[in-house]
């Protein structure tokens, strides 16, 4: 398996271009996650999705932020418009839903390094 | 609101010593953690586990104590090496879907 897979790696726009970072998740994960790192808050969750539903949006900072999940192998995070401050290395991650007692990590794709100027 | 807190954001340590690494977390609902190790420009990758029914759990050099009654759980590295060097992250879920991780800790492993 190619494991988590995002793009772009790197990202630079200019303040107020819309962005639009890609994450195909591991076939056969039903759970998808983005996470925003940063110094001051870590591994930040912004949304997740079970079985392509969004469940959890609070962690999305502002209404510039959107993400979408199509279908299972696909999902978009969009800013727009994008500011300085979004500058960060954001990541998609994926597992299976937990249950019957299991417990299942993640696995993270590689990133996205953003830079807004 | 931090919910995972890990409050040294780096650590060095001579090669052959142990690294210890710490994190504290606010929720009594937690009951599964985990650790996830860092190398630059790539995406964290998952580490060692442990479950609220334990209080250590050892895989290679690498152990990981849990203390619920301190909500504390910390990563034993020994002995350390220089390809150990990474930024570890500790994450907690209270049986939801959701893993709250922390800021991170830098481990410097000095040859």
């Amino acid at each position: 398996d190619a494991g988590v897979i995002q793009s772009p790696r790197h990202e630079v726009t200019e303040m107020g271009q819309e962005v639009t970072l890609r994450c195909k998740p591991i076939s056969g994960h039903n759970s998808l996650f983005w996470y925003r790192q940063t110094m001051m808050r870590g591994l930040e969750l912004l949304i997740y999705f079970n079985n392509n539903v969004p469940i959890d949006d609070s962690g999305m900072p502002e209404d510039r932020f959107s993400a979408k999940m199509p279908n299972a192998s696909f999902s978009t995070l969009k800013i727009q418009p994008s500011e300085p401050r979004d500058s960060a290395v954001y990541f998609c991650a994926s597992r299976r839903l937990s249950g019957q007692g299991r417990v299942y990590g993640y696995t993270f794709g590689s990133g996205t390094r953003l830079t807004v100027v | 609101d931090q919910q995972v807190k890990q409050n040294s954001p780096s650590l060095s340590v001579q090669e052959g010593r142990i690294s210890i690494l710490n994190c504290d977390y606010t929720n009594s609902m937690f009951d599964y953690f985990l650790w996830y190790k860092k190398y630059p420009a790539e995406g964290p990758t998952f580490l060692i586990s442990i479950s609220s029914i334990k209080d250590k759990n050892e895989d290679g050099r690498f152990t990981v104590f849990l203390n619920k009654s301190a909500k504390h759980l910390s990563l034993h590295i020994v002995p350390s090496q220089p390809g150990d060097s990474a930024v570890y992250f500790c994450a907690a879920s209270g049986g939801g879907n959701q893993f709250y991780f922390g800021t991170g800790t830098s481990l410097t492993v000095i040859p």
